[in-house]
């Protein structure tokens, strides 16, 4: 089963950094573009970045651009969301999530992993 | 990064048939046939339902199609059950190589 689980989420302080990590299992993790999706609590869901399958394209919501950073590790079937300069605003559960099909990307977020919880306040 | 706009709420009776929808531009629904819908039952992730439009996942209830017509796209669920009381979320695919997601929807069977 295609399973992916986030970890890395926690109490931060305003201005601070953290580093998400998300391990893929059970599918060919270097053929699908993966991303970073979060929601407030209480609120709706925002893209905030997505990286293709080779991880030679990265791409960010303006919300977090300059702040956040996305990779992934291939040998490590491993997605990261690097955060600085963290702000209330981005006090949200982060999923992560995997596009459908192969070769496409910002098509269709098909899996998402349970979540991990980011708070960021003083 | 304006969300496309869902109604707050649906309601309906077991049953019978709601529709959701989901309006944006001819930047997201209106120009691309990546239109996805998600439900997301309390504390837990969102679970894909219908992509590009009008697929269904293997898994997913026939009871739930999707369709589009200009800038706006819709759900709808057949034969609803106490289950489908939840929230819903319509996506797409914007121009300029982003993500956009509705602001929700929860569906309440009255």
């Amino acid at each position: 089963e295609v399973q992916l689980v986030e970890s890395g989420g926690g109490l931060v302080q305003p201005g601070g950094s953290l580093r998400l990590s998300c391990s893929a299992s059970a599918f060919t993790f270097s053929n699908y573009a993966m991303y970073w999706v979060r929601q407030a609590p209480g609120k709706g869901l925002e893209y905030v970045s997505a990286i293709s399958n080779t991880g030679g394209n990265t791409y960010y919501a303006d919300s977090v651009k300059g702040r956040f950073t996305i990779s992934r590790d291939s040998s490590k079937s491993t997605l990261y969301l690097q955060m600085s300069s963290l702000g209330p605003e981005d006090t949200a559960v982060y999923y992560c999530v995997k596009e459908r099909g192969t070769v496409t990307m910002m098509r269709t977020f098909d899996i998402w992993g349970q979540g991990t919880m980011v708070t960021v306040s003083s | 990064q304006s969300a496309l706009t869902q109604p707050a709420s649906v309601s309906g009776s077991p049953g019978q048939s709601i529709t959701i929808s989901c309006t944006g531009t001819s930047s997201d629904v209106g120009g691309y046939d990546y239109v996805s819908w998600y439900q997301q039952h309390p504390g837990k992730a969102p679970q894909l339902m219908i992509y590009d439009v009008s697929n269904r996942p293997s898994g997913v209830s026939s009871r739930f199609s999707g369709s589009k017509s200009g800038n706006t796209a819709s759900l709808t669920i057949s034969g609803l059950q106490a289950e489908d009381e939840t929230d819903y979320y319509c996506s797409s695919y914007r121009s300029g190589s982003t993500y956009v997601f509705g602001t929700g929807t929860k569906v309440t069977v009255v």
